[in-house]
């Protein structure tokens, strides 16, 4: 049973482009979680999703972030207009129901130029 | 919402000795559920244990087990007959209707 996947593992972007991080749950997992990892810090919750659904975007900057989890496909959290301040480790979770115990994938490192 | 503290940044054992990572929480919920994850340098995070609010048994896997005290609200982890493989950031997590971590605990296995 494949883990959580992510990709690509790293990414290098330069100010004002997009980046599309993408994230795969584990088979049977309907519920995914993306968190933001600062150098030297824990994590942060962003957003949690289900399938076709937001069910809780508070960790979410208002600005320029955005996640989606479609019926078919992997789930994407993408940034607009990236800034260096969103040079970070950003991890995807899944589970399979809300309060399960979560599963998380290899991260994608961001870096911003 | 909740918080996790995690008030220890750097630990230090050494090899085939016993530690314990310390891992406060405040939750006004009655349901939660706490985890204690391992961040070695390849930044993958692995889950060690899981403790059910419910439950009054405290969670054993292996070497690595956890003292839970529900009044006090702290969640300690013990790893015992340490390994240099057990080299990490550790990161206490608490969950009830959203999941938080800790600031992590640097565990360093000297040989």
């Amino acid at each position: 049973n494949a883990g959580v996947m992510q990709n690509p593992r790293h990414l290098v972007r330069r100010r004002g482009q997009e980046a599309r991080l993408r994230c795969s749950p584990m088979k049977g997992h309907s519920h995914v979680y993306w968190y933001r990892q600062l150098p030297e810090e824990g994590l942060k919750f962003m957003v949690y999703l289900q399938k076709e659904n937001i069910i809780d975007e508070s960790g979410m900057p208002k600005e320029r972030f955005s996640a989606e989890f479609p019926k078919e496909g992997p789930s994407i959290l993408r940034i607009q207009q990236v800034v260096r301040g969103d040079s970070a480790a950003y991890f995807c979770a899944s589970s399979r129901w809300a309060g399960d115990t979560q599963y998380f994938g290899p991260g994608t490192r961001l870096t911003v130029l | 919402a909740q918080t996790v503290t995690q008030s220890q940044p750097e630990m230090s054992v050494q090899e085939a000795e016993t530690v314990t990572l310390s891992c406060t929480y405040d939750t006004s919920e009655s349901d939660y559920y706490l985890f204690w994850y391992k961040q070695p340098p390849s930044r993958q995070m692995i889950l060690v244990i899981r403790q059910e609010a419910y439950k009054q048994q405290n969670a054993t896997e292996n070497r690595f087990s956890v003292n839970f005290q529900k009044a006090a609200k702290s969640f300690s982890l013990k790893i015992s007959d340490s390994q240099l493989g057990d080299a990490a950031m550790y990161f206490c997590a608490g969950r009830d209707n959203d999941m938080r971590f800790g600031a992590g605990t640097r565990l360093t296995v000297k040989p």
